[in-house]
C-alpha cells in the first residue's frame, strides 16, 4: 500500500545544533509537501517539493524521487522550532498520505 | 495568501447525537478535503471533493457524511457521533499547484 516512513520519530537538540528529518516514501507516490505543527495548533506548509532542493531561511527541504526520499534540514535550532514536523507524500492524483510526524524539542 | 477557516474550533458532543463541522475557503480552489488527527496515526483522509455538489471517499469514510454546497464551502457530517471519533478535524483546499492549504481545525469529544 501507499505508505509514509518518517524518522525519528522524535528529537531533542541544544539551540544552535541542526536536525535532519527524514521521510521515505512507497513506490506508488511522489513530490513531498512538509509541515509544521505547533502542539494544538495548525498545520503550516513549510515546503511542496517534488523534487530537488528548496531554501527558506534556515530549513532547507531536499527531494530525491528516484530514491524515494525526502529530508527537511534545521540550521541553528531556535526554541521557537519545537513542535511537530509532518511529511506527506502524494500519489498520482488528488491524495495526500501523511508520516507520523517527528516531534522536535529544542532546549535553551 | 491562501485562507481556509473551520467552524466550531471545538465542539464537545453527546454519543448518538449529530455533529456538523463546516469549513470555508476563499482561494477559489476546486479541492476540498477533510483529515482526522489521532495520536500514533497522522492525519487520514475522510473525504474530498473536486467540485461543489459531489465529494468522494477518503481512506477511513465509515461512520462519515459530507456535503459541498458551493465551491466555497465544505461540511462533514457524523450522523450518530460515537465515542472512537473524538480526534482533531482539519480542512483543507488544493489548488492547481497540488499543495494544500489547512484550516486551523476543529477539537471534536464525543461523551
Amino acid at each position: 500500500g501507499q505508505q509514509v516512513q518518517q524518522s525519528p520519530a522524535s528529537l531533542v537538540l541544544q539551540e544552535g545544533e541542526n536536525a535532519e528529518l527524514q521521510c521515505n516514501f512507497s513506490t506508488s507516490l511522489n513530490s513531498m509537501q512538509w509541515f509544521y505543527q505547533r502542539p494544538g495548533g495548525s498545520l503550516v506548509s513549510l515546503f511542496y517539493n517534488p523534487s530537488g532542493t528548496k531554501q527558506s531561511g534556515r530549513l532547507t527541504s531536499t527531494t530525491v524521487i528516484k530514491e524515494r526520499r525526502s529530508s527537511l534540514h534545521i540550521s541553528s535550532s531556535q526554541t521557537t522550532d519545537s513542535g511537530t514536523y509532518l511529511c506527506a507524500s502524494r500519489n498520482m492524483g488528488y491524495k495526500l498520505t501523511f508520516g507520523t510526524g517527528t516531534s522536535l524539542l529544542v532546549d535553551p | 495568501e491562501a485562507a481556509v477557516t473551520q467552524s466550531p474550533r471545538s465542539k464537545v458532543a453527546v454519543s448518538g447525537g449529530k455533529v456538523t463541522l463546516s469549513c470555508h475557503q476563499t482561494n477559489n480552489h476546486d479541492y476540498m478535503y477533510w483529515y482526522r488527527q489521532d495520536t500514533g496515526h497522522g492525519l487520514r483522509l475522510i473525504h474530498y471533493s473536486y467540485v461543489a455538489d459531489s465529494t468522494e471517499k477518503g481512506d477511513i469514510p465509515d461512520g462519515y457524511k459530507a456535503s459541498r454546497p458551493s465551491q466555497e464551502n465544505f461540511s462533514l457530517i457524523l450522523e450518530l457521533a460515537s465515542l472512537s471519533q473524538t480526534a482533531v478535524y482539519f480542512c483543507a483546499s488544493r489548488g492547481p499547484s497540488y499543495e494544500q492549504y489547512f484550516g486551523p481545525g476543529t477539537r471534536l469529544t464525543v461523551l
